[in-house]
């Protein structure tokens, strides 16, 4: 069965510091993999999405995350943080096996201090 | 911006009554979902549909019930809410591709009393 797992459900970063937002997953197959974000009193919007084109992936807003096979990890980046960047990030991965739901990890909420 | 609405934006019912949400698309995706987000669990799905008459069951089903008649609208009801359903609810919606991610709706509060 296909998973998510997101380490830290809260993360504070100083304006200008590196974001780091982990995100792990399991999967039998290639998996497909997105990260959204939610703004308060919001829907989610794609951040970016991994689909085996490139193991780097440049999202919006300056995130990039990358897809490591070996350590079964997809986590986000940003390498200066924006007062802006203040949410919540859900990772997901969708589902391969003759379905076509999506599964997503419980989000990490960022705090960024001026 | 995918077009998705959801309707009503808020609502406040009683524990028992029957409560209704619609989702409405214009971009004539396939496959609609419905999610509750609470705190601590991310978003779970309710149910989803795969076309026009079809749904199937996600995780949190339980006290819910969907269905679905034309391609554009997705209806979630609850037949009896209970205080356990207060949350806020999303619909997205999602191409045919696997790589194809899925756009959201500005969400549902719901609160049941």
């Amino acid at each position: 069965a296909q998973s998510v797992t997101q380490l830290g459900s809260h993360v504070s970063v100083s304006e200008g510091a590196l974001v780091l937002l982990r995100c792990n997953y399991s999967s039998s197959v290639p998996p497909y993999l997105f990260w959204y974000v939610q703004y308060p009193n919001q829907g989610l919007q794609l951040l970016l999405k991994y689909t085996s084109a490139a193991t780097l992936v440049k999202g919006i807003n300056g995130f990039e995350a990358e897809f490591k096979k070996s350590e079964t990890s997809f986590h986000l980046t940003k390498p200066s943080a924006h007062m802006s960047d203040a949410a919540e990030y859900f990772c997901a991965v969708r589902v391969t096996s003759g379905t076509y739901k999506y599964i997503f990890g419980t989000g990490t909420r960022l705090k960024v201090l001026a | 911006d995918a077009g998705i609405t959801q309707s009503p934006r808020h609502k406040v019912t009683e524990t028992g009554t029957p409560v209704t949400l619609r989702c409405h698309q214009t971009e004539n995706h396939r496959y609609m979902y419905w999610y509750r987000q609470d705190p601590g669990h991310g978003l779970r799905l309710i149910h989803y549909s795969y076309g026009v008459k079809d749904t199937d069951k996600g995780e949190v089903s339980d006290g819910y019930s969907v269905s679905r008649s034309k391609t554009e609208d997705f209806l979630l009801t609850l037949e009896s809410a209970t205080s356990s359903q207060t949350s806020v609810y999303f619909c997205a919606i999602s191409a045919l591709a696997y790589d194809n991610e899925q756009f959201f709706g500005p969400g549902t509060r719901l609160t049941v009393l």
